[in-house]
């Protein structure tokens, strides 16, 4: 079971560089959401997609796009990246019900320079 | 707005002592509550989580969290810890109608086990 899968592992941009970060989950999960990890803050919500075509802002959405054309894929990009934008990014799935929990990618690392 | 606050950044524990982590949350209504666990260079996996009934909930792992409503906690304990439980702790809460779909972290746990 390959789970959610997340490519690349490890990024390093200049600023201003655009680039996708890609997620593909094989669990016809119909929900999927885009995390960044930084130090002490824990996880903030960047983007959500409740469904293919459907797809809300999170909690830290500026900087950042997303588009849900299949219920496997959900890839976040950033338009001209900045510092600010380092971090630990994690992609994650769950199917609809109530009590399903969130799986996790192994995340990737992205420094901007 | 919900919220959740872990004050230990850190905790160093011996093998085979017992762990408890703190997490407290800010919720209005029924919360939904659960910690993950997050290994180096890895993605979260779910420890346990908390909808309702019992409020004592088992994980994997061996871990157990209970919840208490009214000091709006719901910390993890371990009775004895294994070198492999060096990891970092995340507990999270949810929205009541799409719990897990925005959850809110806290900033973390990372545990040190000492030989």
């Amino acid at each position: 079971n390959a789970g959610v899968t997340q490519t690349p592992k490890f990024q390093v941009l200049k600023t201003g560089q655009s680039m996708t970060l890609q997620c593909a989950q094989d669990m016809n999960h119909e929900y999927m959401s885009w995390y960044r990890q930084d130090p002490g803050m824990g996880l903030r919500l960047i983007h959500y997609s409740v469904g293919a075509g459907i797809t809300d802002q999170g909690e830290v959405p500026n900087g950042y796009n997303v588009s849900r054309s299949t219920t496997e894929d959900f890839p976040l990009r950033l338009l001209s990246a900045a510092p600010s934008q380092t971090s630990v990014y994690f992609c994650a799935s769950r199917q609809t019900g109530r009590n399903s929990p969130l799986h996790f990618g192994n995340g990737t690392r992205l420094t901007v320079t | 707005a919900q919220s959740v606050t872990q004050p230990d950044i850190h905790i160093t524990v011996s093998e085979g002592a017992s762990l408890e982590l703190r997490c407290n949350y800010s919720y209005g209504a029924t919360p939904y509550l659960f910690w993950y666990v997050q290994s180096p260079g890895q993605g979260l996996q779910l420890l346990l989580k908390y909808f309702s009934g019992d409020t004592l909930v088992q994980g994997i792992k061996g871990f157990e969290a209970e919840f208490k409503r009214s000091q709006s906690s719901f910390n993890l304990r371990k009775p004895s810890v294994h070198w492999s439980d060096a990891a970092e702790y995340f507990c999270a809460v949810g929205a009541s109608k799409a719990a897990g779909n925005k959850l809110t972290f806290g900033g973390g746990t990372r545990v040190l086990v000492k030989p």
